[in-house]
């Protein structure tokens, strides 16, 4: 099956501090990333999609100037959280578009905890 | 547009007990539908998914849901409930494959 890495799995910053969090297909390209954000007991709320090679497109309400999203090659994607703030906390996951079994399908990593001090 | 209403937030059951996991969707398109399970700090795994054809898809782990397109609705079932099935279920619909729209979740707490 379809296998997605993310890396860390979890890091703990220094408000203010910027913080990479990286999004790998292990054997399949994923021609399109997406990255949820997952707060405590709560559902999953996709920030955005990232294509390779093109600018990531944003849902309504994410600053994109504060998630820097790069889709740098077919089996890479990176969410960089600039200047994190004690609010910026969270679960977060990517999830890898492949073709599986006719329809367009997504994988998910198993996600990066988040925490800011 | 496209969105999922899972009924029950938390649901409890006892071990070998039915598990019932409900999942409601409006979708302007036919729609493909996802129950995902969901453990403490990992990512989702898939459960099982309708794309086309046999509206009873049977799953992992003993798991299977039925689309009643009459009843816009994609509920979970195993007819017998394993304390390792505690977790958090999300359901989910695309019309695309592509964009997913998820369901606040629904946690299951399986009592011994």
């Amino acid at each position: 099956g379809a296998v997605v890495s993310q890396h860390p799995s979890w890091v703990i910053c220094k408000s203010g501090t910027s913080v990479k969090i990286e999004c790998r297909s292990l054997d399949f390209q994923a021609t399109t990333m997406f990255w949820y954000r997952q707060f405590p007991k709560q559902s999953l709320m996709l920030m955005a999609t990232s294509n390779e090679g093109s600018k990531a497109t944003y849902e309504q309400g994410v600053e994109k100037d504060k998630f820097l999203i790069n889709h740098a090659s077919l089996t890479l994607s990176t969410l960089t959280v600039t200047s994190a703030h004690p609010e910026d906390s969270s679960f977060y996951i990517c999830s890898a578009g492949g073709q599986g079994r006719g329809i367009y399908e997504q994988y998910f990593g198993p996600g990066t905890r988040l925490t800011v001090t | 547009a496209q969105s999922v209403t899972q009924l029950g937030s938390h649901v409890s059951v006892s071990e070998g007990a039915l598990v019932l996991l409900r999942c409601n969707y409006s979708s302007s398109v036919p729609p493909y539908l996802f129950w995902y399970v969901q453990y403490p700090n990992q990512g989702l795994q898939l459960l099982l998914k309708y794309t086309t054809g046999a509206t009873l898809v049977k799953g992992i782990n003993g798991f299977e849901a039925e689309f009643k397109k009459s009843e816009t609705s994609f509920h979970l079932t195993k007819p017998s409930a394993h304390m390792s099935d505690a977790a958090e279920y999300f359901c989910a619909v695309s019309s695309t494959g592509n964009q997913f729209y998820f369901g606040t979740g629904t946690s299951l707490t399986v009592i011994p």
